[in-house]
């Protein structure tokens, strides 16, 4: 298994709260990504890295923020939780474009 | 940007049939396409994956084939077993872009 570690695992927040997720690598792979699955959806990019204090938008980055000061670690922030939001969380890496991506554990959030 | 149809969404099949899930993509520029499975609580796991340079790949019981001129490609399970009972995702990415993954396939072999 690729030694990607996500902390929580599972959350329950209010509508309106902070929070940031945490993704943890110890593979030393340049990308970095947040997905966010949701029934019907699939799986889809929320923010990547491409190393470190270089973050970029995916296809759904509205209400996200994200920061990378350490090559291993990336977190994903939700200034103000809506339940919109309540999905599961992946991160992942890989060590270029061109190169496979894989997934770490998820984390499970629920905005009541 | 790129967009991925898989089918189909769900897939019941017998112990030791083979199962055959699909997925189409819009852009022709794309040339990597990964298949993950995932089990329930746990995340997407890489299988196999094949490139835009080869039209099949296999590992032991699992295929997968590629048409680039129809630009839709396919996962070939066969001699299912009950541990194959998972959610399939099929995905597309041209170089430099990000992934796009398809809704997903739920799998289940009945022993």
């Amino acid at each position: 298994d690729a030694g990607i570690t996500q902390s929580p695992r599972h959350k329950v927040t209010e509508t309106g709260t902070p929070v940031t997720l945490r993704c943890h690598q110890t593979e030393n792979h340049r990308y970095m990504y947040w997905y966010r699955q949701d029934p019907g959806h699939g799986l889809r990019l929320i923010h990547y890295s491409y190393g470190v204090k270089d973050t970029d938008k995916g296809e759904v980055s509205d209400g996200y923020s994200v920061s990378r000061s350490k090559t291993e670690d990336f977190l994903l922030t939700l200034e103000s939780a809506t339940s919109s939001q309540t999905s599961v969380y992946f991160c992942a890496i890989s060590e270029g474009t061109a190169n496979t991506i894989y997934f770490g554990e998820g984390s499970w959030l629920t905005v009541v | 940007g790129e967009n991925v149809e898989q089918h189909p969404s769900t897939l019941s099949v017998q112990e030791g049939d083979s199962a055959v899930i699909k997925c189409t993509y819009s852009d022709s520029a794309s040339n990597y396409f990964p298949w993950y499975k995932q089990e329930l609580g746990k995340g997407p796991q890489l299988i196999i994956d094949i490139r835009s340079n080869v039209g099949e790949k296999k590992d032991q019981r699992i295929a997968v084939t590629l048409n680039k001129t129809a630009k839709h490609f396919s996962l070939h399970i066969t001699e299912t077993q009950p541990e194959d009972s998972a959610v399939y995702f099929c995905a597309a990415r041209e170089h430099n872009n990000d992934m796009r993954f398809g809704a997903g396939t739920r799998l289940t072999v009945k022993p």
